[in-house]
C-alpha cells in the first residue's frame, strides 16, 4: 500500500464546476504538499499546510490531521486549472517528499 | 530572487553511456537540494537529497550517484546507464528539511534507449 493515496486518478469537468481531488496518507507527517504540474512538466507548489486550511484565490486546501486526510478544491473551474495535482508529505524526521501518484484533471469548456 | 536550473532540458543516450545532469540554485545559501525522478506511469520518487556540500543522502538503490561540489551545485550522474533509468529528473531546493515548501527546477527528460 503506498504511504499517500489521492482519488480520482482522473477528473474531467465542466468550466465552472466546484472540484474536490482527495489525499489520505498513512506515514506520520510534518507537513503535507499540494503541487500543480503541468503539460511541460513543470511543478509549482501550490500550498504547504500542517493543520488547518489554506486559501490562495480560488484554491483551498484542507486538512485533517486526525484522520490523516487533506482535499484540494477549485471554485470556479476553468481549462487553465487542467493540470496534474499531486499530494506530497513531509515525513517526520525524514527529508524530501514522498508523492501521491497524482490526479489528471481536465477542464472541458 | 531565487532561481533554480537545471540542464540539459532533454537528452537521449544509449544504454551503458554516462550520464551528467546539472541543477545550479541561485539567490539563496546553503539550499537542502533533492533530486526526484518521475518514471513513465509512475509517481515522483525522491532519490538524494543533501543539506550541504559533500553531503549526500540516497533513498533508494540504484544505478544513479550525486554529488554536491558547491554550495549551490547538485549533480546527478551514472556511470553506466539503463533502460530503466529513463525519465524525467527535477531537481528541487528547501530552505528548511521538512516543513518548508520546495521549488522545482523546470526538469530534465531523459531516454535511454
Amino acid at each position: 500500500k503506498n504511504e499517500v493515496e489521492q482519488s480520482p486518478q482522473n477528473l474531467t469537468a465542466q468550466e465552472g464546476e466546484f472540484i474536490t481531488i482527495n489525499c489520505s496518507y498513512s506515514v506520520g507527517i510534518s507537513a503535507l504538499h499540494w503541487l500543480q504540474q503541468h503539460p511541460g512538466g513543470g511543478i509549482v507548489s501550490l500550498f504547504m499546510l500542517s493543520s488547518g486550511k489554506k486559501k490562495h484565490g480560488r484554491l483551498i486546501a484542507t486538512i485533517n490531521i486526525q484522520e490523516k486526510h487533506s482535499s484540494l478544491h477549485i471554485t470556479a473551474s476553468h481549462p487553465r486549472d487542467s493540470a496534474v495535482y499531486i499530494c506530497a508529505v513531509s515525513r517526520g524526521g525524514a527529508d524530501g517528499l514522498t508523492f501521491g501518484k497524482g490526479t489528471h484533471l481536465i477542464i472541458q469548456p | 530572487s531565487q532561481t533554480i536550473h537545471q540542464w540539459p532540458a532533454t537528452l537521449v543516450q544509449p544504454v551503458g553511456s554516462p550520464l551528467s545532469l546539472e541543477c545550479t540554485v541561485e539567490g539563496t545559501s546553503n539550499p537542502n537540494l533533492y533530486w526526484y525522478r518521475q518514471a513513465a506511469g509512475r509517481g515522483l520518487q525522491l532519490l538524494f537529497y543533501s543539506v550541504g556540500i559533500g553531503q549526500i543522502s540516497s533513498e533508494v538503490p540504484q544505478n544513479l550517484s550525486a554529488s554536491r561540489p558547491q554550495d549551490r551545485q547538485f549533480i546527478l550522474s551514472s556511470k553506466k546507464l539503463l533502460l530503466s533509468d529513463s525519465g524525467f529528473y527535477l531537481c528541487a531546493w528547501s530552505v528548511d528539511r521538512g516543513t518548508d515548501t520546495q521549488y522545482f527546477g523546470p526538469g530534465t527528460r531523459l531516454t535511454v534507449l
